[in-house]
């Protein structure tokens, strides 16, 4: 069974700087995708970032990346330039290949990001 | 990105009553949907993977009989908690993903359903 690992329950930043969230996973395929999802106070889920884990470049969004080490099995978020609205529980999921989109996500147990202003 | 609406947002009802929780996609076809169930500061447990047309494939340890899943059309699943008690106070979540995407691999969520069993 695929298990995410994060082990970061809570981290803290000053506004406009960087922060990294850590991310580790275990499976077995070679082929699979890897999610970061945000979960604010209305907790709502929010997709961050997705990274397929064929693609060797890493995935990037605005002021959002990754950084894939799919050897290690690593996943981690980097949020630059962090804004108040960063502020929320931060998820990071996996999923094998799904050609039907017939498989739920295995999430992480979260990271809760504290923005300082 | 496509909707996910889930009904209701709040419920609270008594033990030993049935709640019924509906989750629809909006603006797209979804053959397969997925429950979640998240306790107060942890994170979203598969319960169960609706099938549009047939059983639905619960997780291990989920009962089948205390969570009833139906999914009688591509746009709407509904999650029936059967004879509640107090334990099965959560947040109940469901998600889709849109097949027409390739891969099919991101997958939306609704809003959640916090259901409170006194």
């Amino acid at each position: 069974a695929q298990t995410v690992t994060q082990s970061q329950p809570e981290m803290s930043v000053q506004e406009a700087e960087t922060v990294t969230l850590s991310c580790t996973y275990d499976t077995s395929e070679s082929d699979y995708y890897l999610f970061w999802y945000k979960q604010p106070p209305s907790r709502q889920m929010i997709l961050v970032i997705r990274q397929e884990a064929y693609k060797q470049q890493n995935a990037t969004e605005n002021r959002f990346s990754v950084n894939f080490q799919k050897a290690a099995k690593s996943f981690s978020l980097k949020i630059s330039d962090s804004q108040l609205g960063d502020a929320a529980m931060y998820f990071c999921a996996y999923s094998p290949p799904s050609g039907g989109g017939a498989d739920g996500l295995t999430f992480g147990k979260g990271t809760h990001l504290i923005i300082q202003p | 990105g496509a909707v996910v609406s889930q009904h209701p947002s709040r419920v609270i009802c008594k033990s030993g009553t049935s709640v019924k929780i509906e989750c629809r996609s909006l603006d797209f076809q979804a053959t397969t949907m997925f429950w979640y169930r998240q306790f107060p500061k942890q994170s979203l447990m598969l319960m169960a993977t609706s099938n549009e047309g047939s059983k639905a494939t619960y997780e291990q340890g989920v009962e089948k009989d205390k969570f009833l899943i139906n999914h009688a059309s591509l746009t709407l699943s509904t999650l029936t908690v059967t004879s509640a008690h107090p334990e099965d106070s959560s947040f109940y979540i469901c998600s889709a993903r849109n097949l027409r995407e390739p891969g099919g691999t991101e997958a939306f969520f609704g809003q959640g359903t916090r259901l409170t069993v006194v």
